[in-house]
């Protein structure tokens, strides 16, 4: 079946410019997670949805990230003003049910490069 | 403040000797505990979990785990590494109250012929 889908798989993009990812989660998959991976880091949590309940935001590193999610199914992650520390790996993973199974199925992930 | 350690960033192993990708957490409260693999090119999937009942865990590919609460550790563990185990392999922790995942930084694996 389909997995978790994002685009573009790369993105090259100046300093300055606004972004934005896309990530189509598994259908029918109610939780949606966003994460940033850097060279040598960890999985940087970003934000959270479930349902339609208001999104964890909490990881957002700045006011320039923000993120979305229509009808409950794609989302997206926008960076406005980009910064060269924005350069990284973007990760969308969906859930079936936050609650249920925890297990993340993640997309193969954007890598954004700001120059 | 909740954290995921691993310790070691690299570990090189020969084809059919055992391994153990180490784990380390901290949390005030409760958590579940997942291992993920990151094959080269590939995106992340789960390698097996921990949310309650027995503390070994068993996953796929033959790996598992052992939750340790009293050490809070999660170690990871093969018996006999095959070539194809060679990836990323991530340990993450979520709190049983919580929405994030705290992820570590990472174990890379390469079995050596």
């Amino acid at each position: 079946g389909a997995g978790v889908s994002q685009s573009p798989s790369n993105k090259v993009t100046e300093k300055g410019k606004d972004v934005e990812l896309r990530c189509d989660p598994i259908s029918g998959h109610t939780a949606l997670y966003w994460y940033r991976q850097s060279l040598g880091q960890g999985l940087e949590f970003l934000i959270y949805f479930q349902g339609n309940s208001a999104p964890d935001k909490s990881g957002l590193p700045s006011d320039r990230f923000s993120a979305e999610r229509t009808g409950g199914s794609v989302s997206t992650l926008t960076i406005q003003r980009t910064q060269q520390e924005d350069s990284a790996v973007y990760l969308c993973a969906s859930s079936p049910d936050r609650y249920s199974s925890y297990e993340q199925y993640f997309g193969p992930g954007t890598r954004l490069t700001v120059t | 403040a909740q954290s995921v350690t691993q310790l070691d960033s690299q570990v090189p192993v020969f084809e059919e000797a055992p391994v153990e990708l180490r784990c380390n957490y901290s949390s005030s409260v409760s958590v579940y505990l997942f291992w993920y693999v990151q094959y080269p090119n590939q995106g992340l999937q789960l390698l097996l979990k921990y949310l309650s009942g027995s503390t070994l865990v068993k996953g796929i590919n033959g790996f598992e785990a052992e939750f340790n609460k009293s050490q809070t550790s999660f170690h990871l563990r093969k018996p006999s590494v095959h070539i194809s185990d060679t990836a990323e392999y991530f340990c993450a922790v979520i709190l049983l109250t919580g929405n994030q995942f705290y992820f570590g930084t990472g174990t890379s694996l390469t079995v050596i012929p």
